[in-house]
């Protein structure tokens, strides 16, 4: 079974520009989580996303957006850049009761 | 306001020893917990978890142990190995709202 796919990479991207970010949860994965990771704050949590449906949110600005597909794809969006948002992004898949199962993350970069 | 907190930023152990990280909460909703292992430029990989009806689960070098009355929970890595070194996330969830709270980490070095 293929794991959770994020794409792209890395991403470098100016102020005030906007970004989209993707992720393919694991096949028959119908829970997509989205995460954001900066250094001395850990991981924290952006949203979850259930057959189309955002389910839980957390506490970031309105900049921050998500969808999810038909198919369980993800993305992500972020308006308006600003230099705080540089992090690691990570999403996650999870099925019912299992736990989460992580991609390897897309490293955003604003300059 | 941290729900979920790992006061260790670091950690360094002999190898062969036993490594123990630990993790406190304040939300007496939580009712499952979970471990993650993370190496650089990677995403977080999942070790093992509890629920809170137990006070303990294992997997092999890996034990988990709960304290509910202290709102407390460690791992037990034992013997530690070099492969190990990693930075180390608890997290902690709700049924029913899957929203996980991770704590901030804690670095592991095991030394050869």
């Amino acid at each position: 079974k293929a794991g959770v796919t994020q794409t792209p990479r890395y991403l470098i991207k100016t102020r005030g520009q906007q970004v989209t970010l993707s992720c393919s949860p694991i096949s028959g994965h119908r829970s997509v989580s989205w995460y954001q990771q900066t250094p001395g704050q850990g991981l924290q949590f952006l949203f979850e996303y259930f057959s189309e449906t955002q389910r839980n949110k957390g506490n970031f600005p309105g900049r921050f957006s998500g969808r999810q597909f038909s198919n369980s794809r993800s993305e992500m969006n972020v308006s308006t850049l600003e230099l705080g948002d540089s992090a690691l992004y990570l999403c996650a898949s999870r099925d019912l009761d299992t736990e989460a199962f992580f991609g390897q993350g897309t490293r955003l970069t604003v300059v | 306001d941290q729900q979920v907190k790992q006061n260790s930023p670091s950690l360094s152990v002999q190898e062969g020893r036993i490594s123990i990280l630990n993790c406190d909460y304040t939300n007496s909703m939580f009712d499952y917990f979970l471990w993650y292992k993370k190496y650089p430029a990677e995403g977080p990989t999942f070790l093992i978890s509890i629920s809170s009806i137990k006070d303990k689960n294992e997997d092999g070098r890996f034990t988990v142990f709960l304290n509910k009355s202290a709102k407390h929970l460690s791992l037990h890595i034992v013997p530690s190995q070099p492969g190990d070194s990693a930075v180390y996330f608890c997290a902690a969830f709700t049924s029913g709202t899957y929203k996980y709270i991770f704590g901030t980490g804690t670095r592991l070095k095991v030394l050869a």
